[in-house]
C-alpha cells in the first residue's frame, strides 16, 4: 500500500515568492496535518484538516494557508517567502483526528529560500 | 502550553552498548505519547504509541516505557543501522495535534 506522498521533493525559491506544496494521504485516511521542521529541531505543527475543514492551526503567520480537497489530498501555500521559511515541510495523515490514531508522515518537501 | 524535552541531544554508542533516551513532557490531558525514528532528510517513521503510565512496548532492540511525567526509549545491544534521530511527541486531549521534542541524535559505531 502506498504511504503518504508529497510533491515536490525539493524546491528552491527566492524571497517574496509564493510556493504550493502538495500531499496525498494514505488511502482511507481523512485527516491531514502539516508540520515545519527546521534543521536540527523537532517538527512544529502548522495546520490540521479533517473532512475539508480546518481543525487546528499552529503559531504561524497568515502567510501560511492550506486546504483539503474532496479526495482528502491537501495543499500548503506560503506567500511572501522569507529566508526563515527554509525547512523540511512534512505532511502526516491519520484516519480520525478525534482519537489518538497514529499520524503517518510522508517524506517531506525540502524548501530552500534564497 | 504543552512542552516536550528530550535528552540527551546527542548520543554516541559503540555497537552492543545499551542505553536509554529520555522524553519529559508537560501536557494537559495526555491522549498519547509517540516515538518516531527519523533518518537524515526523510520523514519520521512511526515506532510506538503509549497511552497510559506503566505501559511498555517493544520492537526488536527498542523498548518504550511511560510514566506520568516522562517516557524512556531503551536501545538494547544497538547496531549501526539503529543510528538515527529519535523523536518523541505528545497528543493532548483536544485533537491529535502532535507537539514534538527536539529529538536525540543517536550514532552507533561498529
Amino acid at each position: 500500500d502506498a504511504g503518504v506522498t508529497q510533491s515536490p521533493t525539493h524546491l528552491i525559491k527566492t524571497r517574496g515568492q509564493h510556493v504550493t506544496l502538495r500531499c496525498s494521504p494514505i488511502s482511507g485516511h481523512k485527516s491531514v496535518s502539516w508540520y515545519q521542521q527546521v534543521l536540527g529541531q523537532g517538527p512544529q505543527f502548522i495546520f490540521q484538516y479533517y473532512e475539508k475543514e480546518e481543525r487546528g492551526r499552529g503559531n504561524f503567520p497568515d502567510r501560511f494557508s492550506a486546504r483539503q480537497f474532496p479526495n482528502y489530498s491537501s495543499e500548503l501555500n506560503v506567500n511572501a517567502l522569507l529566508l526563515g521559511d527554509s525547512a523540511l515541510y512534512l505532511c502526516a495523515s491519520s484516519f480520525n483526528p478525534d482519537s489518538t490514531d497514529t499520524q503517518y508522515f510522508g517524506p517531506g518537501t525540502r524548501l530552500t529560500v534564497l | 502550553e504543552d512542552q516536550v524535552t528530550q535528552s540527551p541531544e546527542a548520543l554516541r554508542l559503540q555497537e552492543g552498548e545499551s542505553s536509554s533516551l529520555n522524553c519529559s513532557y508537560t501536557v494537559s490531558g495526555l491522549r498519547g505519547l509517540f516515538w518516531y525514528r527519523q533518518d537524515p532528510g526523510k520523514g519520521p517513521e512511526f515506532l510506538f504509541t503509549l497511552y497510559s503510565a506503566g505501559e511498555e512496548k517493544e520492537k526488536e532492540r527498542l523498548k518504550a516505557t511511560l510514566t506520568k511525567k516522562e517516557s524512556f526509549l531503551h536501545i538494547t545491544a544497538p547496531k549501526p543501522e539503529d543510528s538515527a534521530t529519535y523523536l518523541c511527541a505528545v497528543a493532548q486531549a483536544a485533537g491529535n495535534k502532535l507537539t514534538f521534542g527536539g529529538g536525540t541524535r543517536v550514532l552507533v559505531k561498529p
